[in-house]
């Protein structure tokens, strides 16, 4: 098993671009998760969702779209960036229904907004 | 809001140690909470996950315990090693749909050889 995979793992991007982050997990999990992390501020939930065709907002939503087109992949999109989206984002998985099923995270995509 | 807040935020020690690092969080009702490793520039390791309904639990040279009534978990990691180094991150899961995470600021570790 892969886990959890990101693409790309690095990206510059201008301000006003717009970009996709790919997030695709090969353990069947229902649930799937972006978050972003930033120097002082930690890990903070950005959206997630439930199963296929199903998203929800996180704590910091603004300036994204998601789509959960398909069980095994979860997609976060910056319309159009800005220097505040500047960070690291994770992606993460885990079954759901299960009270000893843990999150698992994959590698991480540095991305620079400039 | 929950919120957390992990103690100490640096930690500097010579190997074969036994070392505690504390987490508290503000709102006790949460699912499950789990301990993260994080190297740098890498991704989150998943360490040990703790139910709601458990007092510990323990994997290798690591225990982790969880009193939810104080808001409290500790990882206690046994006869440190260099390896250890990392920044170690503890989440509480939300009781609600999605169980989200919500991270502390993570306690960033040295052992010395």
């Amino acid at each position: 098993n892969a886990g959890v995979t990101q693409t790309p793992k690095f990206r510059v991007l201008k301000t006003g671009q717009s970009m996709t982050l790919l997030c695709a997990q090969d353990m069947n999990h229902e649930y799937m998760y972006w978050y972003r992390q930033d120097p002082g501020m930690g890990l903070r939930l950005i959206h997630y969702s439930v199963g296929e065709g199903t998203t929800a907002k996180g704590e910091v939503p603004d300036g994204y779209n998601v789509s959960r087109l398909k069980k095994q992949n979860f997609l976060l999109g910056l319309e159009s960036a800005a220097p505040s989206q500047t960070s690291v984002y994770f992606c993460a998985s885990r079954e759901s229904g299960r009270a000893r099923n843990e999150q698992f995270f994959g590698p991480g995509t540095r991305l620079t907004v400039l | 809001k929950q919120e957390v807040t992990q103690i100490p935020a640096a930690l500097s020690v010579p190997e074969g140690e036994n070392l505690v690092l504390n987490c508290s969080f503000t709102d006790s009702a949460i699912y499950n909470l789990q301990w993260f490793r994080q190297d740098p520039g890498k991704g989150l390791t998943s360490l040990l996950l703790i139910q709601s309904s458990q007092r510990e639990q323990t994997s290798g040279r690591l225990n982790a315990s969880l009193d939810k009534s104080s808001g409290r978990s500790t990882l206690y990691i046994a006869a440190s090693q260099p390896g250890d180094s990392a920044t170690y991150l503890c989440a509480p899961w939300g009781n609600n749909a999605g169980n989200m995470l919500t991270f502390g600021g993570g306690t960033r570790l040295m052992v010395k050889p």
